[in-house]
């Protein structure tokens, strides 16, 4: 079955600072993709990034870029010079053959001036 | 149309009611999932329709759940004798099939049952 951990339930970040948020998942798929989904209040959520998990090279969008550890099922959201519009909830989230997304819980990103 | 749009965005009702909530995806997209999150949690998935094969339905909590997809278009999730555990936002999302595309999402339709 697939599994989304992610481990912390809130971060902070100074404005213009660096953060990373973690998540770890769990497949017996040998093909599959890992995203990274941000929530504002508005409830709508917003595709951040993706990765494929047969390319080694992790994948970069602009501020955001990820760590893929496929070894370690591991695959962490870095976040550069971080805004105030950046504060939001993100889940990580896993796709396979079946199609479905699983998600992790979500992590809560506060960011102050 | 440009994005999934979801109807009501909010919805009160008293418990044992019935309810109806609208989903109607990017033209084109033949796949649609129904997601429910409760106040601080993750998605939970619910129910996924692909092009005409048989929906799954692995993910509904309780035989008071159920989701219809007409024309391979709109979708409809109705909820019969809601119960104030229902209470949650219920999103919905497309996708074209075995992409490697996320899912478009809609805003949602925030349920209180009171």
């Amino acid at each position: 079955a697939q599994t989304v951990t992610q481990s912390q339930p809130e971060m902070s970040v100074q404005e213009a600072e660096t953060v990373t948020l973690s998540c770890t998942y769990d497949t017996s798929e040998s093909d599959y993709y890992l995203f990274w989904y941000k929530q504002p209040p508005s409830r709508q959520m917003i595709l951040v990034i993706r990765q494929e998990a047969y390319k080694q090279q992790n994948a970069t969008e602009n501020r955001f870029s990820v760590n893929f550890q496929k070894a370690a099922k591991s695959f962490s959201l870095k976040i550069s010079d971080s805004q105030l519009g950046d504060a939001a909830m993100y889940f990580c989230a896993e796709r396979s053959n079946t199609d479905k997304l699983i998600f992790g819980t979500g992590t809560r990103l506060q960011v102050f001036p | 149309g440009a994005g999934v749009s979801q109807s009501p965005s909010n919805k009160v009702t008293e418990k044992g009611k019935d309810v109806e909530l609208r989903c109607d995806p990017i033209s084109g997209h033949t796949a649609l999932y129904w997601y429910r999150q409760s106040l601080g949690q993750g998605l939970e998935f619910l129910i996924y329709f692909q092009g005409n094969s048989a929906p799954d339905k692995s993910g509904l909590p309780s035989d008071r759940f159920s989701a219809e997809r007409t024309g391979g278009s709109v979708s409809t999730l109705t909820i019969q004798r809601t119960q104030q555990e229902d209470s949650a936002v219920y999103l919905c999302a497309s996708s074209l099939t075995g992409g490697s595309g996320g899912y478009t999402f809609g805003s949602g339709t925030r349920l209180t049952v009171v």
